[in-house]
């Protein structure tokens, strides 16, 4: 099916560890984003990619790493992870400036 | 800093009655202003959006209003549908990316 696939769906590790989310898009859409949600807070932009090979940071960026070597994945990495780091993260692509998410990716750091 | 702000966690509404949502933004150069609808367990949808040059946008049962001088959308839902229960975000963007979101608006409409 086409659309946003985020893997896993749901994951629980300690802090400290290495962590990476993947994010993969059919559409060929240019732009792809990582937020996060947590309560109070809605979602904050994580990093963002204009293109392969063109990423930028957005209000919440430390403690991530993201590639964008391929027009389609667009991988987020928490190179350490912290207990600060439990969200539920949310890939998106966008087209004409409306965001399509995918189903979310629910992270536990221990 | 929170650029784009909604008040309101909660919103209860009758059905049938109307129901509006507030969002309040610092940064006057957004140029184009989106709802999105978001459900347990899956992610944003999008619902209405807005361009910083209209005041109103309608699509059916929903109606996004805009003050530039207040800075201030609200999203009016009439009549309200218990389907329509669900988190509300607003959102904000400048140049087609790095949109900015509020914490949500949970509204229920009960039956």
């Amino acid at each position: 099916d086409a659309g946003i696939t985020q893997s896993p769906r749901y994951k629980i590790t300690e802090t400290g560890r290495q962590v990476t989310l993947m994010c993969h898009q059919t559409w060929s859409h240019s732009y792809m984003f990582w937020y996060r949600q947590d309560l109070g807070h809605g979602l904050r932009l994580i990093y963002y990619s204009a293109a392969a090979d063109i990423t930028d940071k957005g209000e919440v960026p430390d403690g991530y790493v993201v590639s964008r070597s391929k027009t389609e994945n667009f991988p987020l990495t928490l190179e350490s992870a912290t207990r600060s780091q439990t969200s539920v993260y949310f890939c998106a692509s966008s087209v004409f400036g409306e965001l399509f998410f995918g189903e979310g990716s629910r992270l536990t750091v221990l | 800093d929170q650029q784009v702000k909604q008040n309101s966690p909660s919103l209860s509404v009758q059905e049938g009655r109307i129901s509006i949502l507030n969002c309040d933004y610092t940064n006057s150069m957004f140029d184009y202003f989106l709802w999105y609808k978001k459900y347990p367990a899956e992610g944003p949808t999008f619902l209405i959006s807005i361009s910083s040059i209209k005041d109103k946008n309608e699509d059916g049962r929903f109606t996004v209003f805009l003050n530039k001088s207040a800075k201030h959308l609200s999203l009016h839902i009439v009549p309200s549908q218990p389907g329509d229960s669900a988190v509300y975000f607003c959102a904000a963007s400048l140049n087609n990316n790095d949109m900015r979101f509020g914490a949500g608006t949970r509204l229920t409409v009960k039956p």
